[in-house]
């Protein structure tokens, strides 16, 4: 079974640009999260979807955003990028709401210059 | 929101011996606790996990150990290989399911010749 998948990889943006990052989760999940991961604050949690809608949200300012689409694939969006925002975004996927363990993906590497 | 954290940014020990990892955590709310090993380059993986009702909880090589009175959690890892070499973070999770992931600093393990 194919595991999480993140595209792109690595992204560069200056700031100011806007960007959106996708994730596919493992065949099955309907749960997919977001982290982001930086040297300084470490792994924080963004938001999770399931079934299409926002389950809980970290405390991130509104220009995070995602979504969920009806065969699970998630994406978020980040507006109006601050040099901050540089870090990499991990995405996990889980089955539901109850099953806890969560499956990453390899995360995207976004540079904002 | 209350943070889990690590007593140890880096450990070092010999190839072959017993590594032991250490994690705190202050939301006496937590109810379910897992272990991640991070790789460069790559996405957090699933180690061990532990549910608030127990106390150890053991896996190939690795035993986890939660003691709620002083909101202390371990990994163990037995006979340590080069491979182990990661950084590995604990994470705790309250609320029955639908919360993010709340993730330690992480633990830097180095595997000694």
């Amino acid at each position: 079974k194919a595991g999480v998948t993140q595209t792109p990889r690595y992204l560069i943006k200056t700031r100011g640009q806007q960007v959106t990052l996708s994730c596919s989760p493992i065949s099955g999940h309907r749960s997919v999260s977001w982290y982001q991961q930086t040297p300084g604050q470490g792994l924080q949690f963004l938001f999770e979807y399931f079934s299409e809608t926002q389950r809980n949200k970290g405390n991130f300012p509104g220009r995070f955003s995602g979504r969920q689409f009806s065969n699970s694939r998630s994406e978020m969006n980040v507006s109006t990028l601050e040099l901050g925002d540089s870090a990499l975004y991990l995405c996990a996927s889980r089955t539901g709401l109850v099953n806890n363990e969560q499956f990453f993906g390899p995360g995207t590497r976004l540079t904002v210059l | 929101g209350e943070s889990v954290g690590l007593h140890l940014p880096t450990l070092s020990v010999q190839e072959g011996d017993n590594s032991i990892i250490n994690c705190a955590y202050s939301n006496s709310a937590s109810d379910y606790f897992i272990w991640y090993k991070q790789e460069s380059g790559k996405g957090p993986q699933f180690i061990i996990d532990i549910r608030s009702n127990m106390d150890k909880r053991q896996g190939q090589r690795v035993t986890v150990l939660l003691n709620k009175t002083v909101k202390h959690l371990s990994l163990q890892i037995a006979a340590t290989q080069p491979g182990d070499s990661a950084v590995y973070f604990c994470a705790e999770k309250s609320g029955g399911g639908a919360d993010g992931l709340t993730f330690g600093k992480g633990t830097h393990l180095i595997i000694q010749p």
